[in-house]
C-alpha cells in the first residue's frame, strides 16, 4: 500500500539555521504531496503542496519540490525562526486508488534562540 | 467561515464505557477521516468515508465504530473493546473529486483520557 517515510527527529537547530526534513514516499498511482504543520495541542494546518512532478510548493519561506524520479518531497527553509518550532508531517493522497490520505510519522523541529 | 468542528475538546472515559466523538464540517466535502495520534507519534488512520452511508477501515479500526448518515457528520465511537483509548483524535475532510491538489482540512482535535 501507499506509505510515507520521514526522517526521525527531533531536529534541533539554532535560529537562522538552514532546515531540511527528508520525506520519501511509495504510491501505487500518481499522488499529490503535502506538508502539514502541527503546533502543540492543535490540529494540522496545510503548509504547502505539489500535485505533479517538478512542482515546487512554497509558503512562509518553506519549500518542497516533487521529485518523481527519487519519490521524494523534502522540506527546506533557508533561515528558521523560534516560531517554526512544531511537528511537521509529510503526506500523500492517491486519488486513483481509494482517495486514502496517508501520513508520515512526523518530525519534531525545535529552534533555539 | 467554513471548517471542521470537533467536540468536545477534552473527554474523559471510565473503563468499560463507550464514548462518541463528534466531527462536523460545512465545507461540502465528500470524504472524511479519523486519525489517532499518540504522544510523540504520527497519525494512524482509524476509519475513512468517501461518501454518505459508506466507510472503510483504516489501519487500526479494532475497538472503534463510525457512521456516515449525513455528508456533514462523521462521528467516531470508541467502544469498550478498545483497550488503550487514551490519545488525541483528529478528524479531517477533503473533496473526493476536487482535483489533484485538493488538500485535507483538519479539526482542532479531541483529547480522550481514560480515568
Amino acid at each position: 500500500g501507499d506509505s510515507v517515510t520521514q526522517m526521525e527527529g527531533p531536529v534541533t537547530l539554532s535560529e537562522e539555521a538552514f532546515l531540511t526534513i527528508n520525506c520519501t514516499y511509495t504510491a501505487t498511482g500518481y499522488p499529490s504531496l503535502f506538508w502539514y504543520v502541527q503546533y502543540p495541542g492543535e490540529g494540522l494546518q496545510l503548509l504547502l503542496k505539489a500535485t505533479k512532478a517538478d512542482d515546487k510548493g512554497s509558503n512562509k519561506g518553506f519549500e518542497a519540490t516533487y521529485r518523481k524520479e527519487t519519490t521524494s518531497f523534502h522540506l527546506e527553509k533557508g533561515s528558521v525562526q523560534v516560531s517554526d518550532s512544531a511537528v511537521y508531517f509529510c503526506a500523500l493522497i492517491d486519488r486513483e486508488y481509494g482517495n486514502k490520505l496517508v501520513f508520515g510519522a512526523g518530525t519534531i523541529l525545535r529552534v533555539k534562540s | 467561515d467554513g471548517g471542521i468542528t470537533q467536540s468536545p475538546k477534552y473527554l474523559f472515559r471510565k473503563e468499560g464505557q463507550n464514548v462518541t466523538l463528534s466531527c462536523e464540517q460545512n465545507l461540502n466535502h465528500d470524504a472524511m477521516y479519523w486519525y489517532r495520534q499518540d504522544p510523540g507519534q504520527g497519525l494512524r488512520l482509524i476509519y475513512y468515508s468517501q461518501i454518505v452511508n459508506d466507510f472503510q477501515k483504516g489501519d487500526i479500526a479494532e475497538g472503534y465504530s463510525v457512521s456516515r448518515e449525513k455528508k456533514e457528520s462523521f462521528p467516531l465511537t470508541v467502544t469498550s473493546a478498545q483497550k488503550n483509548p487514551t490519545a488525541f483524535y483528529l478528524c479531517a475532510s477533503t473533496r473526493r473529486g476536487g482535483g489533484a491538489g485538493t488538500e485535507a482540512f483538519f479539526g482542532q482535535g479531541t483529547r480522550l483520557t481514560v480515568v
